[in-house]
């Protein structure tokens, strides 16, 4: 099993581009999240997805969209980049609500 | 609105020392409490899981601990390894579903160091 699967590692993006993070899963988990994390910040939620086919705001959803493409992947997308998005975002999965949730390796974006 | 707040920030200690890490939170309803290690450009991982009936649990050379009258718990590493540098997360589950904080309600992390 790979688990969690973030594609690209990293990224260097000008002001204004768009580009999609893309997150996979092979344990068969309903439940599929995005996560930004910041210094000093802490993990905050950007979307998640609690079963194939729906999909809710977090904390820090302006500027990013999300699709729940089957129940393996879970894109995130940034349409119009800001520097304001250079971060590091993490997608993770869990099986339900009350169980562990497994994280990818993160993906390191910077906007320029 | 719900919060899990983690203390020290940050922490140096001597290898082979032990240390406690801090986790306080005010979360209702409470589901379970997990603690997660990060290592420096990785994804947070699972050390272990407290549910509301139980008091201690220990993994190896980590032992966590749960006290939910006070809604307090630690997370305590003993003889403390050069590996055991990483941020320690405190995350707080509740049954409440939905919401912008899904159910999960991360502290912001303890960044231990150990020193040789």
């Amino acid at each position: 099993n790979a688990g969690v699967t973030q594609t690209p590692k990293f990224q260097v993006l000008k002001t204004g581009q768009s580009m999609t993070l893309q997150c996979a899963q092979d344990m068969n988990h309903n439940s599929m999240y995005w996560y930004r994390q910041d210094p000093g910040m802490g993990l905050r939620l950007i979307y998640y997805s609690a079963s194939e086919g729906t999909t809710d705001k977090g904390e820090v959803p302006n500027g990013y969209n999300v699709s729940r493409l089957n129940k393996r992947e879970f894109s995130l997308r940034l349409e119009s980049a800001a520097p304001s998005q250079t971060s590091v975002y993490f997608c993770a999965s869990r099986i339900g609500q009350h169980y562990e949730q497994y994280f990818g390796p993160g993906t390191r974006l910077t906007v320029t | 609105k719900n919060q899990v707040e983690q203390s020290p920030q940050s922490l140096i200690i001597l290898e082979g020392k032990n240390c406690t890490l801090q986790c306080n939170y005010t979360v209702s309803p409470f589901s379970n409490l997990r603690w997660y290690k990060q290592d420096t450009g990785r994804g947070p991982v699972s050390l272990t899981i407290m549910t509301f009936s139980e008091n201690t649990k220990s993994n190896g050379r980590y032992t966590a601990t749960l006290d939910a009258d006070t809604k307090q718990s630690s997370l305590h590493i003993t003889a403390s390894q050069l590996s055991d540098s990483a941020s320690y997360i405190c995350v707080v589950i509740t049954n409440s579903y939905g919401g912008s904080q899904g159910n999960l309600i991360f502290g912001k992390g303890t960044k231990l160091s150990v020193k040789p």
